[in-house]
């Protein structure tokens, strides 16, 4: 079946340098993409989000890509915090008014100081 | 910032018992979902709620799970006889008319099956 997924499980940066990571999804039907990042212990937390008629979308300190053509999301942390360090999860979704989340398996992000 | 509350935190049950997740959505949201999170594995839908009835469900949702909202701000969860498998983090979402795609969720309750 289709599904979301990430590259890589596990990404250790330093503090100050700029993370990228990423996740690839398959279903091309898809026109709903969210960013979220979980704390342990704690539930997802809303990062940003980009519809499929966008290919970048800004936030504070945070920048999401998407490319359709290759079915491939990006969530960019510039200045990388150690208090980015989490798990961060890519979403996707159809704007089918119910709006069911397909979740990746989700990225670990270390920041050392 | 309104929050998506649940309780309990942890729960322990024993296998065969029922369990009731509690969740208080942010007060002027209009749907509300249960995702479910196994230890080391991704976050899984369960099931979303409109206008008091299910609009969806997965296939995890069998008959031993149910939902409600029995008044104007609680969202339960009840699992009838639980099963070891269904250990897990339970979570409660919500989201605003118009803006259903934007999921604010709570911060779980790991339930233990013994």
């Amino acid at each position: 079946g289709e599904s979301v997924g990430l590259h890589l499980p596990t990404l250790s940066v330093q503090e100050g340098d700029n993370s990228i990571i990423n996740c690839a999804y398959s279903n091309s039907a898809s026109d709903y993409f969210i960013w979220y990042k979980q704390e342990s212990g704690k539930g997802p937390q809303f990062i940003i989000d980009i519809r499929s008629n966008m290919d970048k979308r800004q936030g504070q300190r945070v920048t999401v890509l998407l490319n359709k053509t290759v079915k491939h999301l990006s969530l960019q942390i510039a200045a990388t915090q150690p208090g980015d360090s989490a798990v961060y999860f890519c979403a996707e979704t159809l704007n089918s008014g119910y709006s069911t989340l397909t979740f990746g398996k989700g990225t670990m992000l270390l920041v050392s100081p | 910032e309104p929050e998506v509350t649940q309780t309990p935190s942890h729960q322990v049950t024993q296998m065969g018992q029922e369990v009731i997740l509690r969740c208080v959505p942010i007060s002027n949201h209009l749907y509300f979902y249960w995702y479910r999170q196994i230890l080391g594995q991704k976050v899984e839908f369960l099931v979303s709620f409109y206008n008091n009835e299910i609009s969806e469900k997965s296939e995890i949702f069998d008959d031993q799970f149910s939902v409600e909202r029995p008044d104007g701000s609680n969202f339960t969860l009840k699992i009838r006889s639980t099963k070891l498998e269904d250990s897990a983090m339970y979570f409660c979402a919500s989201a605003a008319l118009g803006t259903n795609e934007k999921l604010f969720f709570g911060s779980g309750t790991q339930l233990s099956v013994l």
